[in-house]
Formats: C-alpha cells, sequence, structure tokens
C-alpha cells in the first residue's frame, strides 16, 4: 500500500528565514509527487509536482521541492518565508503502477506559521 | 480557480437524516473524488469516479454512497446521518487518475455538522 507522512504537525519560521516542510512516502513503483497548500476556509491548491527528471522542482511562490529516492523524501522549501505563506501544507503520492484504485494518498498536514 | 461548485457551502443536520453533498464541475474531468478533512488525519478518500456511472469506494467509504448520471455532477449522499460524519467535505477532480497530466482540482468545500 502507498502512504505519506508529515512528521512535523505544526513548523514554526521566522520572517526571512529559509523554511523547511518534511514529507517522506512508501509507493510501489515510481511515486509522483505533489505539494498543496490550503489557506483558511479554502480547498487545497496545487503548488508543485515531481512526475520524473530533475530532482529539484519549482512551484507556486517561491516554493521548491527536492525529490530524494534513496531517502524516499520530498521535503518543501523556500529560501526565505513570508508572512503570508501561514497556510496548512499536505503532502501527496500517487503512482502509475497502483493498480487496485489509481488514487491519490495525502499525508496528515504540517501548519507552517511564520512569524514577524 | 477550476470551475469546482460544491452545493451546500454549510449544513447542519440531526442524527440519523439522509444528507446529499453535491459537487459541479465545468471542466469535463473525468476523474472526480470525495474526500474528507479532519484534524491529524489531513484528507481521507471517501468514493471516486472515473466515468458516469463508474465509481469506487476509497479508504473511509462506510456509510457512503456516491451517484454520478453526468460527467459533470458527482453526489455524496449519508444514508443515515452519524455525528461521526461531521467533518469538513472537498470534492476534487482531476484528468488523470494519478496526476501526470495535471494535478488535483479543489472545490471550497462543505462543513457539515450531525447534531
Amino acid at each position: 500500500a502507498q502512504s505519506v507522512a508529515q512528521p512535523e504537525d505544526q513548523v514554526n519560521v521566522a520572517e526571512g528565514n529559509p523554511l523547511t516542510v518534511k514529507c517522506t512516502y512508501s509507493v510501489s513503483g515510481n511515486p509522483y509527487l505533489f505539494w498543496y497548500v490550503q489557506y483558511p476556509n479554502r480547498g487545497l491548491q496545487f503548488l508543485l509536482k515531481y512526475i520524473t527528471g530533475d530532482n529539484l522542482v519549482k512551484g507556486s511562490y517561491g516554493f521548491e521541492a527536492e525529490f530524494n529516492k534513496s531517502q524516499t523524501s520530498f521535503h518543501l522549501k523556500k529560501p526565505s518565508a513570508l508572512v503570508s505563506d501561514s497556510a496548512l501544507y499536505f503532502c501527496a503520492v500517487s503512482s502509475p503502477g497502483y493498480s487496485s484504485a489509481s488514487k491519490i494518498i495525502f499525508g496528515s498536514g504540517t501548519r507552517l506559521s511564520i512569524r514577524p | 480557480d477550476a470551475g469546482i461548485t460544491q452545493s451546500p457551502r454549510h449544513k447542519v443536520t440531526e442524527t440519523g437524516t439522509p444528507v446529499t453533498l453535491r459537487c459541479h464541475q465545468t471542466e469535463n474531468h473525468r476523474y472526480m473524488y470525495w474526500y474528507r478533512q479532519d484534524p491529524g488525519h489531513g484528507l481521507r478518500l471517501i468514493h471516486y469516479s472515473y466515468g458516469v456511472k463508474d465509481t469506487d469506494k476509497g479508504e473511509v467509504s462506510d456509510g457512503y454512497s456516491v451517484s454520478r448520471s453526468k460527467t459533470e455532477d458527482f453526489l455524496l449522499t449519508l444514508e443515515s446521518a452519524t455525528s461521526s460524519q461531521t467533518s469538513v467535505y472537498f470534492c476534487a477532480i482531476s484528468e488523470d487518475s494519478v496526476g501526470y497530466n495535471s494535478p488535483l482540482h479543489f472545490g471550497n468545500g462543505t462543513r457539515l455538522t450531525v447534531t
């Protein structure tokens, strides 16, 4: 079965500092990996994805994520945090080799809080 | 935002009553999903659809049923609501089942309270 873990419920960072939100996954076959962001009272919004190719992928709002196959990780990063980055972040995984349900599985979410 | 509308946005209902939530899309995407969001659990898949009249169960399908009679509409029904079904429900759509061609696009959710 495929799964995804976000080990931190909350991450606190000062504005202007770099941020990292962690994600690890387990999947049979090649993973498709995603990051989504959720602002209050809204649905999730897509940030970026890794399908194949360069291990460092860039997405919306200055975010990037690094795929590490040996560590089965896909951590979200940003060089300089903004207060407006404060939100709930979800990592998700799927796989073309996942035969039975073809679905995208989400982690439990990490709340990112950026203090001025 | 992608053309996804969920209705109602908020609903309060009593234990034992049937409830139907609606998801309407204007993107003509093949795949539609119902997730529930609960603190500490993230998003969990309830049911999904891969075409008109083609649906399958997700990881938390007990107590829920779905129907898709048209490409654009995906209905989620709680046959007899229970307090454990108090949650925020999200509909999502995608072009393919694994997000290769396009990621999931979400509606703004329905907050359901079962008293």
